[in-house]
């Protein structure tokens, strides 16, 4: 069975750096075709991609925040963890981890989401 | 970069078939996942790609696609259809993921 659980700081100050993990079971990120994506959720509103890495270590990000997100893995811990840098209160959201499939046919989905751990910045 | 259009909200009597339409340029070349949403739960997936299917969904969802537009049909839905349902593609010029705003959809 496949899940994940994301953890980190419920609320954080304007500036400072969120750090975000993700945690899960079921599979492997050294598994070919394996990713893992974050994804947040303002509240309220649509539900927005940030950024993947793979099981190559390839990391892909959000083009809007790029220079603000940085993702790493642990695939040892069965880890994968997001930073943001100088957080804001439009950043307020509940984030998402899910693991990224890539199909045959040449497209990406997430087929399993963790519950999201929301994070308030004020 | 690209954007997924939906409608806002959606209603449908118990037991009829609702279309959930996502507007886009990204349909014209990539295929659509779905998502539903209930309130104060993850997205949970109930279609990728042309017609796919989580085997845990049930076989009422169904995707389609056309020009700019694709779609999730409900044949018959219950109760337990009520939640935010959003689309996904690929972004054409970055080619990262992109959401629609989310279909609310109300059964009646």
């Amino acid at each position: 069975q496949v899940t994940l659980r994301e953890s980190g700081p419920a609320l954080v100050k304007p500036t400072q750096t969120l750090t975000v993990t993700c945690t899960f079971s079921g599979f492997s990120l050294s598994t070919s075709e394996m990713s893992v994506s974050w994804i947040r959720q303002p509240p309220g509103k649509a539900l927005e991609w940030l950024a993947r890495i793979d099981w190559e270590d390839d990391e892909f990000y959000i083009t809007s925040l790029r220079t603000r997100l940085t993702i790493s893995k642990d695939t040892s811990k069965n880890q994968v963890v997001l930073m943001m840098t100088n957080m804001d209160p439009v950043d307020t959201a509940t984030y998402y981890c899910a693991r990224s499939l890539h199909s045959p046919k040449g497209y990406d989905y997430m087929d399993v989401w963790g519950k999201g751990t929301t994070v308030t910045v004020s | 970069s690209s954007e997924l259009t939906q409608d806002p909200a959606v209603s449908v009597a118990l037991g009829q078939t609702v279309r959930i339409t996502c507007q886009g340029d990204s349909f014209r070349m990539y295929y659509a996942n779905w998502y539903q949403q209930k309130p104060g739960q993850a997205p949970v997936l109930v279609i990728h790609g042309k017609n796919n299917r989580p085997s845990e969904i049930p076989d009422r969802f169904s995707g389609s696609s056309s020009g700019n537009t694709a779609s999730l049909t409900i044949t018959g839905a219950q109760a337990e259809d009520e939640a935010v349902y959003s689309c996904s593609s690929r972004d054409t010029k970055d080619y990262h993921p992109l959401f629609g705003g989310g279909t609310m959809l109300t059964v009646l």
